[in-house]
C-alpha cells in the first residue's frame, strides 16, 4: 500500500498565482480530509468529502479556495490568486467511511512569496 | 467535539517510560478518545483509540480513567523517533469516518 500521495511535495510561487495541490487517497478508503498546517494556527480543517461529495467545507478560508474530488481516487485544492499568507503546509487524508483511523500523506509545504 | 487540555511539552529520556495526560473533563458518554502523533515533518500519524477499557497495540497503551475525565498515553520504551507532537482528539461515535480536529498537543523531545 503506497499511503495517501501527495503531489507536489514543496512549491514556491509568486503571490497572485494559481496553485493546485493534488493528493491520491488509499484505494478503497471514501473518505477525504484536506488540513492546513501553520505554526500560528496549527493543524485547521479545510474540508472533507465523503464519497467524493464535500460534506463540509466550512474551514475552506476564503473564495480563493477550491477543492474538487472528480473520482475516488483523485482530489485537488486551488488556491487562485494565491497570496503570501496562504504559505503553510497542505496535508490531505483518507478514511474508510465510518472508520475511526486517518491516514495522512506526508504533506505539500507552499511558500507563496 | 469535546474539548481536550493537554501541557504544551514534556521532556523524556530514552528507553525510559512516558506518561502523555490528556484532561477530557465534558466528555460524553459515546466519546471514543483518540491519539494521534505528528514527527518532524511528516503528517499526523495514528497511535490508539479507545472508549473505556484500556487498550494495547504495538505502539503504546492507552490508560483511561474510571471516570473518563482523563486518559493517558504511554510510551513504554521512550526511543529518539519518539520525539513528535502528540494530539489527544475527542470523538463522538456517530462521528466516525467525519474529520478529527486537532488542538495544539504536547510536544515530546526524548534525550540520549
Amino acid at each position: 500500500d503506497a499511503g495517501v500521495i501527495q503531489s507536489p511535495r514543496h512549491e514556491v510561487t509568486e503571490m497572485g498565482q494559481e496553485v493546485t495541490l493534488r493528493c491520491k487517497p488509499i484505494s478503497g478508503h471514501n473518505s477525504l480530509f484536506w488540513y492546513r498546517q501553520t505554526m500560528m494556527r496549527g493543524l485547521e480543517l479545510l474540508i472533507y468529502f465523503n464519497n467524493n461529495v464535500p460534506i463540509d467545507d466550512s474551514g475552506m478560508p476564503e473564495d480563493r479556495f477550491s477543492a474538487k474530488m472528480p473520482n475516488a481516487s483523485f482530489s485537488t485544492l486551488k488556491i487562485q490568486p494565491s497570496e503570501p499568507r496562504d504559505s503553510a503546509v497542505y496535508f490531505c487524508a483518507s478514511s474508510l467511511k465510518g472508520a475511526n483511523v486517518l491516514t495522512f500523506g506526508a504533506g505539500s509545504r507552499l511558500t507563496v512569496l | 467535539d469535546a474539548k481536550t487540555t493537554q501541557p504544551n511539552s514534556m521532556e523524556s529520556n530514552e528507553e525510559e517510560p512516558v506518561h502523555l495526560p490528556c484532561n477530557h473533563s465534558t466528555i460524553s458518554g459515546t466519546d471514543y478518545i483518540h491519539w494521534y502523533r505528528q514527527l518532524p515533518s511528516q503528517g499526523p500519524e495514528y497511535v490508539i483509540h479507545g472508549l473505556t477499557s484500556n487498550v494495547n497495540n504495538r505502539m503504546a497503551s492507552l490508560a483511561i480513567a474510571e471516570d473518563r475525565k482523563s486518559s493517558t498515553l504511554i510510551l513504554h520504551r521512550a526511543t529518539l523517533r519518539d520525539a513528535a507532537v502528540y494530539y489527544c482528539i475527542l470523538r463522538a461515535a456517530n462521528q466516525a469516518g467525519t474529520a478529527l480536529i486537532f488542538g495544539k498537543g504536547t510536544t515530546l523531545s526524548v534525550s540520549s
